[in-house]
């Protein structure tokens, strides 16, 4: 159990275009996800945290309006890197935290984004 | 400001030996303290986690000894196989605000045969 999808695995778009990223928990509900960026041989920044049913909350330096987040079942939240530029070239990375004991947190695969 | 500093940077290990990576936090109200594995363009997969209430946790090859007065707790990969090289990523985290973790700068782990 404990599975986490996304997709794409990887995409490359040209710069001014938006991109579309999935995050799904496959075998488990999960009222909150989380989404990371990370770099080359760097550890997980944490982006925002998505809550379903409401408004994301953005880490202090991330723009909203650049990083779109929609939460809106409990199994699925999207995130959209709008008018995409050379610097958005990352390894983005989701989490859904399943409810329990432990509150545990599991990652999906990622998503590598480059943009041209 | 980092929370949770993590040692070494990178770590190589002979097959066979024990890996020992350690973390300290800063923020005493962090109660939840995992391991992640993670393999190169792959996601991080928690490896095993422990809360304050005890001092070791061990899980198969994989041992997480914590030291609440210290705030440092550390992994420990008992016979080290090559198919463990990885990065590893401690993180922290508190129950009463939303779990978002706190990583570690990680560990770059290479076990030579």
């Amino acid at each position: 159990g404990a599975v986490v999808s996304q997709h794409p695995s990887w995409v490359i778009c040209k710069s001014g275009t938006s991109v579309k990223i999935e995050c799904r928990s496959l075998d488990f509900q999960a009222t909150t996800m989380f989404w990371y960026r990370q770099f080359p041989k760097q550890s997980l920044m944490l982006m925002a945290t998505s809550n379903e049913g409401s408004k994301a909350t953005y880490e202090q330096g991330v723009e909203k309006d650049k990083f779109l987040i929609n939460h809106a079942s409990l199994t699925l939240s999207t995130l959209t890197v709008t008018s995409a530029h050379p610097e958005d070239s990352s390894f983005y990375i989701c989490s859904a935290r399943r409810s329990g004991s432990w509150d545990e947190q599991f990652f999906g695969p990622g998503t590598r984004l480059t943009v041209l | 400001q980092q929370q949770v500093k993590q040692s070494p940077q990178s770590l190589i290990v002979q097959k066979g030996g024990i890996s020992i990576i350690n973390c300290a936090y800063e923020n005493t109200a962090f109660d939840y303290f995992p391991w992640y594995q993670q393999f190169p363009g792959k996601g991080p997969a928690l490896l095993i986690a422990i809360r304050p209430d005890v001092s070791e946790k061990k899980e198969g090859r994989f041992t997480i000894s914590f030291n609440k007065s210290a705030k440092q707790f550390s992994l420990h990969i008992m016979d080290s196989q090559p198919g463990d090289s990885a990065t590893y990523f401690c993180a922290a985290s508190m129950t009463n605000a939303g779990n978002m973790l706190t990583f570690g700068g990680g560990t770059r782990l290479m076990v030579k045969p």
